[in-house]
């Protein structure tokens, strides 16, 4: 079945480093690919997504390119700041099969310290 | 736009009891999903529905968990009776299909529930 897999944390960073989340998948078909973000206390948030090979997504300084080749969709950033640790999940959900879920990986914590 | 609400956001109550979560999705969403969150098990999808109609509760761990839906605005997920293991946070999420067309199907979650039982 589909599944997400994602490097394990927690990812400890010193602000402005660069950071990089791994993120593998398996899916039959075509997925759309989505990187969601939880600080503390909150619900998940959509970070970025990319609906097809080859797209990247960008937000907040975030990008990840949808690597059909690698199945991969690994999270990067240039600069944390302390404000960005927080869980972040990668999802996906499948094209023309799509049943309307989303298959989370199990999460990366990633701590910046100043 | 107000986002998903939920209610309440804390929850403290003992073994036993009922407890019964409720969500507001956004207005206009087709979809809303139920999961749960705790550290052991991270984050696991509970059940989800499909214009009011629920289309998979295999996540929903025994009988003494039920969700319903009633209407496009309103969805309650009760717990009778309570148990310590049911110590959680409990999302509730909605999404819009876009049908045949697929793409993607982004959700947007509420602030969740914190269940606690003593």
């Amino acid at each position: 079945g589909d599944s997400v897999t994602q490097m394990e944390g927690p990812v400890t960073l010193s602000e402005e480093a660069f950071l990089t989340i791994n993120c593998t998948y398996t899916a039959t078909g075509y997925p759309s690919l989505f990187w969601y973000v939880q600080y503390p206390g909150e619900g998940l948030q959509l970070l970025l997504k990319a609906t097809k090979a080859d797209d990247k997504g960008s937000n907040k300084g975030f990008e990840a390119t949808y690597r059909k080749e690698t199945t991969s969709f690994h999270l990067e950033k240039g600069s944390v700041q302390v404000s960005d640790s927080a869980v972040y999940f990668c999802a996906l959900s499948r094209g023309s099969s799509n049943t309307g879920k989303l298959i989370f990986g199990q999460g990366t914590t990633l701590q910046v310290k100043p | 736009d107000a986002g998903v609400i939920q209610s309440p956001r804390h929850e403290v109550t003992e073994m036993g009891q009922e407890v019964t979560l409720r969500c507001k999705p956004i207005s206009g969403h087709d979809y809303l999903f139920w999961y749960r969150q705790t550290m052991m098990r991270g984050l696991e999808l509970l059940i989800y529905f499909n214009n009011n109609v629920p289309i998979d509760d295999s996540g929903m761990p025994e009988d003494r968990f039920s969700a319903k839906m009633p209407n496009a605005s309103f969805s309650t997920l009760k717990i009778q009776p309570s148990e310590p293991r049911d110590s959680a946070v409990y999302f509730c999420a909605s999404s819009v299909g876009l049908g045949a067309r697929g793409g993607a199907y982004e959700q947007y979650f509420g602030p969740g529930t914190r269940l606690t039982v003593t």
